[in-house]
């Protein structure tokens, strides 16, 4: 059963903390994603990456950066938590050429 | 411009019912659509993708290429089909997908 886990279901911190988002995949795919899921604006890219070390912004990257040392593992880090950045966070990943993105759990963030 | 339009944010049906989910896509390439699924409490997944003209839980959708539509449709809605449906489309990019804002689908008893 393929999988993509993700390191917290709830998190929970403060306006300027430094949050650190874990993902990881085990099924040796090229690609992954940082998503933003909040109602009526459905899903958001932040970022992706289509191989180690390498990363692209989506369409709202503003106070976020991520990283991605190994293949199975991209972390979405926010430098500075802001009340405006509580929102529910999903992972993907995919295989080049296949479009299918398998998701992970979601992490829902609240900034207080 | 790659777009992908759900027009309705929020559909509410009878069990029994016929269930269609709408779907518009601007690209003006050849697209790839595939309708995502989320019920409560789970992670998102892919329900079915055109290019495999599939039946999933009893759901079809056809690519109207004159239409730029991919409908999601079901003849008779059961009370678990109660979920958040995306609409999605793969254009120019071998990474990204364009999502539409979702359907919030409720089936009442």
């Amino acid at each position: 059963d393929v999988k993509v886990t993700q390191s917290s279901r709830y998190l929970v911190k403060r306006t300027g903390e430094k949050v650190f988002l874990e993902c990881v995949q085990d099924m040796d795919h090229e690609n992954m994603f940082w998503y933003r899921q909040d109602p009526g604006l459905g899903l958001r890219l932040i970022y992706f990456s289509y191989d180690v070390k390498m990363k692209e912004k989506g369409d709202i990257p503003e106070g976020y950066s991520v990283s991605r040392e190994k293949k199975e593992r991209f972390s979405l880090i926010l430098e500075s938590a802001s009340t405006n950045q509580t929102s529910m966070y999903l992972c993907a990943s995919s295989q080049p050429g296949l479009n299918e993105q398998f998701f992970g759990p979601g992490t829902r963030l609240t900034v207080l | 411009a790659q777009r992908v339009t759900q027009p309705e944010k929020l559909l509410s049906v009878f069990k029994g019912a016929p269930v269609e989910l709408k779907c518009n896509y601007s690209y003006s390439g050849s697209p790839e659509l595939f309708w995502y699924v989320q019920y409560s409490r789970q992670r998102l997944q892919l329900l079915l993708r055109h290019i495999s003209r599939e039946s999933i839980k009893g759901f079809t959708a056809d690519l109207n290429k004159g239409e730029t539509s991919f409908h999601l449709k079901k003849p008779f809605a059961q009370e678990e089909d109660s979920a958040m449906y995306y609409c999605a489309l793969s254009g120019d990019s071998n990474y990204q997908l364009i999502w539409g804002a979702g359907t919030k689908l409720i089936i009442k008893p």
